[in-house]
């Protein structure tokens, strides 16, 4: 079975704090994703690699960076965490089928 | 752009119904459709993957087919019990692309 393991399930943040959220996945997976989700906004993809050190924007990549030094492992980055950044945060990976797994999530409070 | 659509938002039925989500696609041009289930404040967990030259997917009580030409897609969920209470999402992949689009979710719940 896949899995796709984060760092946290439950973080909270000062504002102005950098923040690293963690994500491994153990079936040697190409792509990566980190999403946001909140009430009333489904979904939203901030960052994707698709391949050790590559990475590209999604739709909502501002305040935060990414980084993938290793094929198993992606991390976001809140540089300078603020309360709007308060959210659901979903890492998934998928391979040469692209069928997308999830991890089980790191609910972020920013006060 | 491609834009998907779930109906019902949410659905109450009583245990052992069989039942039917809906998922509907604006673009044709997809490369697969994925459905998912999710319970309150956990990730995601992956039912059924579709490829676009597939008509459907089943997985124990669970069946799925693809109509690319219409744009749909349906989950039927065989004698449902209460724990198949989730929101239900489907997300299509677009062709030639890494990006899951997704629907806003059914919310479902099977009562006792």
């Amino acid at each position: 079975d896949v899995k796709v393991t984060q760092s946290s399930r439950y973080l909270v943040k000062r504002t102005g704090e950098k923040v690293f959220l963690e994500c491994v996945q153990d079936m040697d997976h190409e792509n990566m994703f980190w999403y946001r989700q909140d009430p009333g906004l489904g979904l939203r993809l901030i960052y994707f690699s698709y391949d050790v050190k590559m990475k590209e924007k999604g739709d909502i990549p501002e305040g935060y960076s990414v980084s993938r030094e290793k094929k198993e492992r992606f991390s976001l980055i809140l540089e300078s965490a603020s309360t709007n950044q308060t959210s659901m945060y979903l890492c998934a990976s998928s391979g040469h089928l692209y069928e997308q797994y999830f991890g089980p999530g790191t609910r972020l409070t920013v006060t | 752009k491609q834009e998907v659509t779930q109906i019902p938002a949410a659905l109450s039925v009583p245990e052992g119904e069989n039942l039917v989500l809906n998922c509907s696609f604006t673009d044709s041009a997809i490369y697969n459709l994925q459905w998912f289930r999710q319970d309150p404040g956990k990730g995601l967990t992956s039912l059924l993957l579709i490829q676009s030259s597939q008509r459907e997917q089943t997985s124990g009580r669970l069946n799925a087919s693809l109509d690319k030409s219409s744009g749909r897609s349906t989950l039927y969920i065989a004698a449902s019990q209460p724990g198949d209470s989730a929101t239900y999402l489907c997300a299509v992949l677009v062709d030639s692309s890494y990006k899951l689009i997704f629907g806003s979710g059914t919310r479902l719940l099977v009562r006792p």
